[in-house]
Order: structure tokens, then sequence, then C-alpha cells
């Protein structure tokens, strides 16, 4: 089975706290893809990072950072300090099965940081 | 600037009445796909296309149906709209020249049927 979980429906943290988002992903293909996706408010769903199954380096942009773990079928995000403009809901999403270029998602993490 | 395109941003409808939401890119990716966005469902795949008069059905296309008759537009269909297709719709598009490239989306049509 193909699948993405994300177990934390919603988050709330105050302003400076560091939080990481959680994204645990199943699939028996050995070449996939994972991406995390923000949806702020406003509604539109914003690209954050694309993450093949051969690269297992983390990786940090600013205040944000992946972690992806193979062994445990893991691509976790964190945001550091974090801030109120961090507030949305993020998607983790799969890539499986070369050549189909379709996206499992995960039901999303709604994020509240609180000032 | 490339971008994609959905209209109406907020369409309430009738059960039983023939929807038709659009969807329009202008970035000539070979990839189109449909997403309905439900509270605790994530956004789940309703139909998709690889290329002009390719259409596939995704995880929940049952009610929906799709045409491609250029590069740029999949149209999405609600034949007979029903209560339980009241949902946030997006659509997406992705280049397909390669292997994980990401999904640019539009952004999302509001569907409310009464």
């Amino acid at each position: 089975a193909q699948k993405v979980t994300q177990a934390q429906t919603e988050i709330s943290v105050v302003e400076k706290e560091d939080v990481t988002l959680d994204c645990v992903y199943e699939t028996r293909d050995t070449t996939y893809y994972l991406f995390w996706y923000k949806q702020p408010p406003s509604g539109e769903l914003v690209f954050l990072i694309r993450r093949n199954s051969f690269d297992e380096q983390n990786e940090i942009s600013g205040r944000y950072s992946w972690n992806f773990q193979k062994s445990t079928s893991s691509f976790n995000f964190t945001i550091t300090a974090s801030q109120v403009v961090d507030s949305a809901v993020y998607f983790c999403a799969l890539s499986p099965e070369v050549g189909t270029y379709k996206y499992i998602f995960g039901t999303g993490t709604r994020l509240k940081v609180l000032a | 600037d490339a971008e994609i395109t959905q209209s109406p941003r907020h369409k309430i409808t009738e059960t039983g009445r023939q929807v038709t939401l659009a969807c329009h890119q202008t970035w000539n990716h070979n990839n189109m796909f449909w997403y309905r966005q439900d509270l605790g469902h994530g956004l789940r795949l309703i139909h998709y296309s690889y290329g002009v008069q390719d259409t596939n059905k995704g995880e929940v296309s049952d009610g929906y149906s799709v045409s491609r008759s250029n590069t740029e537009d999949l149209p999405l269909t609600l034949e007979s709209a029903a209560s339980s297709q009241t949902s946030v719709y997006f659509c997406a598009s992705s280049s397909g020249l390669a292997e994980g490239n990401e999904q640019f989306f539009g952004p999302g049509t509001r569907l409310t049927v009464l």
C-alpha cells in the first residue's frame, strides 16, 4: 500500500519556539519522491521542497529544515524560531511509481503560531 | 509569468445540476491534475491527464469527468452535482519531462452544492 501519514492534526506553539511536523510514508517502490507544501490562510498551495529516495541528506533553507530517514520511512519538517507567518496547513506528499507523476497527500498538519 | 488559473473561484449550485470548473495553465505542462480538499482527508486525486486526449481516473472519480482537447486546459465536470461534492477543488500541473517534478497548483475553486 502507498500511504502518507501526518499524525499531528493540529499543533500550537508560541512564537520563537521550534516545531517539528512529522511525515511517515509507505511505498514498495525503490524510486520515489517526497514533497512538502504549505497552505497559508489565503488557500493557495506553495511548494517547499522535493527529495528523491536516493538522497538522504538533510536540507536546510533558512529557518526550515528537513530530515529524511529511509530506515524509518519518515520525512520530517522542522521550523526553527517559528513566526506568526508560519501559521498554515502543511502537507507532505509522496510521488511513487516511476512514470505516473501522481501525488499521494497526507491529511495535513495545521500549525498555529501564537504571538 | 507562467501561471495556472481556475474559474470560477466560488460557485454555489443546486443538487442535480451540471457544473464545469475551468483550469487553464500557461506553463505548457503535459501533466494536469484535479484534486478535492476536504477536512480530514487532505487532497485526493479526482482525475489526471498526461497530455492531449489522455485522461485517467484518480482515487475519487465517481461523479466527475474531464476532457483534454489542448495542452492548456483541463475542465472538470460534475455531471449531476451532489451535496457530497461540496468541497474546495484544486487544479495542478507538472512538466512531466523528468521524474519528481513538482506540481504547481491553481488558487482553488470553492464549490457549494445545496
